[in-house]
This record gives C-alpha cells, sequence and structure tokens, in this order.
C-alpha cells in the first residue's frame, strides 16, 4: 500500500513566521503535490513538483514556495505565515507508470496561525 | 469561477438504498474524472474513475456515470451502508499528464442505519 505522511497532523504558528510541512511518500512517485482544503471550496493545488528538483505552480502559489531535494519528501514553505494561511493541508503523490492514476494523499496537517 | 460544483453540501439516505452524488462541470477540456471518499482526520482515497470516451463505468457498489454533453457526472452507490458515510469528492483533469486536477467542494454523506 502507498503511504504517504504528513509530518505534523496539528500545527499552531504566529503571523510572520516561517513555516514548513513536511510531506514523505514511500512508493517512488514521480510527482506529489500540495494542496490546502477549506470550507465549500473543496481542494486547491498549491504546487506540485514531476521531479527532482523540479516544481510547478498550481493555482493559488501565491505565499508559499516548495522544495523537492529528494524523490521521496516535497516540502511546502509558508515564507511569512499570515492568518489566511490557516488551513487544511493535504499532500499527495502520484505514478507517472501508465496513464491517468489516481493520487494517493496523507492524512494532512491542520495550520492554524494566530 | 469553480470548473468542477458539487451542488448539494449535504445527501441524507437510508441503509440499503441507493445514494446518489452529483458533479457539474464547465470545462469541456476536461478528459478524465474521479471521485474520492474523505473520512474525518484522513486524507481522501481515490474510489473511482471514468474516461471521457465511456460514458459508465462500474466497480462493485459504486457506478459512474457522465453525460458529456450536459457536463454532469454522477456517482451511485447501491446498496448504501452505514460506512459509506462521508466526504465524496468529484474530481476533474486534462490530458494525459493531468497534473492540475479540479476538485468539487464535496458532498457529505450521511448513510441511516
Amino acid at each position: 500500500d502507498v503511504k504517504v505522511t504528513q509530518s505534523s497532523r496539528y500545527l499552531v504558528k504566529r503571523t510572520g513566521e516561517k513555516v514548513f510541512l513536511e510531506c514523505v511518500q514511500d512508493m517512488d512517485h514521480e510527482n506529489m503535490f500540495w494542496y490546502r482544503q477549506d470550507p465549500g471550496l473543496g481542494l486547491r493545488l498549491i504546487y506540485f513538483s514531476y521531479d527532482v528538483k523540479m516544481k510547478e505552480k498550481g493555482d493559488i502559489p501565491e505565499g508559499y514556495s516548495v522544495s523537492r531535494e529528494k524523490k521521496e519528501r516535497f516540502s511546502l514553505i509558508l515564507e511569512s505565515a499570515s492568518t489566511n494561511q490557516t488551513s487544511m493541508y493535504l499532500c499527495a503523490s502520484r505514478s507517472d507508470r501508465g496513464p491517468n492514476q489516481p493520487q494517493h494523499f496523507g492524512d494532512g496537517t491542520r495550520l492554524s496561525i494566530l | 469561477d469553480q470548473q468542477v460544483k458539487q451542488n448539494s453540501p449535504s445527501l441524507s439516505v437510508q441503509e440499503g438504498r441507493i445514494s446518489i452524488l452529483n458533479c457539474d462541470y464547465t470545462n469541456s477540456m476536461f478528459d478524465y474524472f474521479l471521485w474520492y471518499k474523505k473520512y474525518p482526520a484522513e486524507g481522501p482515497t481515490f474510489l473511482i474513475s471514468i474516461s471521457s470516451i465511456k460514458d459508465k463505468n462500474e466497480d462493485g457498489r459504486f457506478t459512474v456515470f457522465l453525460n458529456k454533453s450536459a457536463k454532469h457526472l454522477s456517482l451511485h452507490i447501491v446498496p448504501s451502508q452505514p460506512g459509506d458515510s462521508a466526504v465524496y469528492f468529484c474530481a476533474a483533469s486534462e490530458g494525459a499528464g493531468g497534473f492540475k486536477t479540479i476538485f468539487g467542494a464535496g458532498t457529505r454523506l450521511f448513510v441511516k442505519a
């Protein structure tokens, strides 16, 4: 079974702090994704990566950056946290072996910015 | 502007009956559609998918129907079970790579015993 592990289930940070959310997958997947989930808005794509050191902006990249130094790890960085970044953050990975592979999600990190 | 819409925030169904969850989309370039299921405190898990070249895909109690002319898809669960109570997300992507998957807001299904 694919395992996507997010380092924290709950995180509380202060406005202006630099925040790191970590995600690790164990299935050697090429593609990794970061989403945020907000009530009434579903999952919105922040960034994705299709290979080590490669990254692409999603639909809402403002205020975020990412890092993928190793294939299994994809980090989301909030450069200067703001209260409107309080949300549930979900990481996902996906194989490139065959078209239309589904994404596999971690259990999420609920981030509160005070 | 949401490209994938799930207009029903919640749905309540009696155990053993059919659950029908609906999803509408606006982008005619979408060619692959997926349903994910999410329990509280867990990440979404893939449930079933359908390509735009088909109009129906079935997997056990779950069937997805696609009506391209209406830009509408639906998920049927028959028979519904209490363990099906969860939030269901409809999602759509464009092209074989499909990196940018667009998700709906979700429908919370309650199956009453």
